[in-house]
């Protein structure tokens, strides 16, 4: 079970710091990510973390701009977006692993915390 | 690496099977010898669920009539008998490496 908090209305160049709270599995042993998508559009992955936080990665389009992290002790994703723009504007979804690493499928979803940048 | 699925609109018909196709801009097998490849499946109004994983493993609770198949670069979900709650948008993604990316999406709607 996951649940992502957080989404708001943000300037542009705000930031803004997503949660996702898990719970009914073990949290350190699965890698983690984000993954997000504009109402009626596609699917985004734009970032993952591996189950000790040993390896990160992101989309082209947050590189630099977003960093994703975990607690495990807490059972909790983060992700701190700063430098937001226009096109961030989507829903967040918090994603869980088959695996340790970021090769497996993504097997749990959230219900998703929405985003909207704009002035 | 870019996905490309086909068809993007595929209209079904209850009991019949049903099949889209996916394709990388390169090879999707890891040194393990495991494709990385999945396949979500996006109902109306829901979040996506993991339909398959590692190219062609059920994930937990998916019906046996969806079946993952290919290697490489050439990937095919199939729908063995299409039920009316089969509706919605399906994707693939590869996780071969970060970005993941998903194809663009085919919808598949009841005749």
């Amino acid at each position: 079970h996951l649940v992502e908090s957080g989404g708001a209305l943000v300037q542009p160049g705000k930031s803004l710091r997503l949660s996702c709270s898990a719970s009914g599995f073990r949290f350190d042993d699965f890698a983690m990510s984000w993954v997000r998508q504009v109402p009626g559009k596609g699917l985004e992955w734009i970032s993952g973390i591996t189950w000790n936080g040993a390896n990160r990665g992101y989309a082209d389009s947050v590189q630099g701009r977003f960093t994703i992290a975990r607690d495990n002790d807490q059972n909790s994703l983060f992700l701190q977006m700063d430098s937001l723009r226009v096109e961030d504007t989507a829903i967040y979804f918090c994603t869980k692993d088959t695996s340790v690493g970021l090769r497996g499928g993504m097997d749990v979803w959230g219900q998703g915390t929405t985003v909207i940048v704009s002035s | 690496i870019v996905m490309t699925q086909s068809p993007l609109s595929l209209p079904v018909t209850p009991g019949e099977p049903a099949s889209i196709s996916c394709k990388s801009s390169q090879s999707l097998v890891h040194s393990s010898g495991y494709n990385c490849l999945d396949w979500y499946l996006q109902k109306p109004g829901q979040s996506p669920q993991l339909l398959i994983y590692l190219g062609s493993t059920r994930a937990a609770g998916v019906p046996e009539r969806f079946s993952g198949s290919g290697s490489g670069t050439d990937f095919t979900l199939k729908i063995s008998r299409v039920e009316a709650d089969d509706v919605g948008i399906y994707y693939c993604m590869q996780a071969l490496e970060t970005p993941r990316t998903f194809g663009q999406g085919t919808k598949v709607e009841i005749k």
